[in-house]
């Protein structure tokens, strides 16, 4: 029940098109989903997040949709641009308890944009 | 400026020899985590700490030890009973704000190998 589900494994664009990554969980107690762009030989940065209160959330190109009633939240980067080739993990969280604060992620997608 | 530093960034086990990870932060963030990365599995929680003195064991805390005598330290030793201990290991920090759950910020990492 703690699983986060992410999918495609790897996703290949081309310069200029929309990339989008799924997430899927089980556990209704989460209130927290962030997504993480990750670097080769680079710690995951944040890169944009959202609590279940709305339904999107938009950053420049970056955008969270998510999806109470089906227990899911997506990523959607347009204009991609080669620089965006990286590794992005989806995760998830909740407050309180013994739990506080603890993230369960992702297994990761692998992004490549071809210029 | 302010961050999460993560020493060495590369490190050689030999059989039966127990190593230790360093993870500084001067954020003054009073969370930390330590998380393993493996090719394909996303990161999994070993080891976090909510407050100095007090830590809780994550999903793979097996072969692994902690302390955190100081806010803005968490070594993580990795001990001979970890059977296979090569990964790329990540420590993060957030702060501790109710109710809900605050961003964590990740260091460099540190690649672990055996020889």
């Amino acid at each position: 029940q703690q699983q986060v589900k992410q999918s495609p494994q790897s996703l290949i664009v081309q310069k200029g098109g929309i990339s989008i990554i799924n997430c899927a969980y089980e556990n209704t107690a989460f209130d927290y989903f962030p997504w993480y762009q990750q670097f080769p030989g680079k710690g995951p940065a944040l890169l944009i997040a959202i609590r279940p209160d709305v339904s999107e959330k938009k950053e420049g190109r970056f955008t969270i949709s998510f999806n109470k009633s089906a227990k899911q939240f997506s990523l959607h980067i347009m204009d991609s641009q080669p620089g965006d080739s990286a590794t992005y993990f989806c995760a998830a969280g909740k407050a309180g308890g013994t739990s506080y604060g603890k993230l369960t992620f992702g297994q990761g997608t692998i992004l490549t944009v071809h210029p | 400026d302010g961050g999460i530093t993560q020493s060495p960034k590369y490190l050689f086990r030999k059989e039966g020899q127990n190593v230790t990870l360093s993870c500084e932060q001067n954020l003054n963030h009073d969370a930390m985590y330590w998380y393993r990365q493996d090719p394909g599995q996303g990161l999994r929680l070993i080891y976090y700490s909510q407050i100095v003195n007090d830590f809780q064991k994550g999903d793979i805390a097996e072969g692994y030890s902690v302390s955190r005598e100081k806010k803005e330290s968490f070594p993580l030793t990795v001990t001979s009973a970890q059977k296979n201990p090569t990964a790329f290991y990540l420590c993060a920090s957030s702060i501790r704000r109710e109710p809900g759950v605050q961003p964590q910020h990740f260091g460099d990492g540190t690649r672990l190998s055996i020889l």
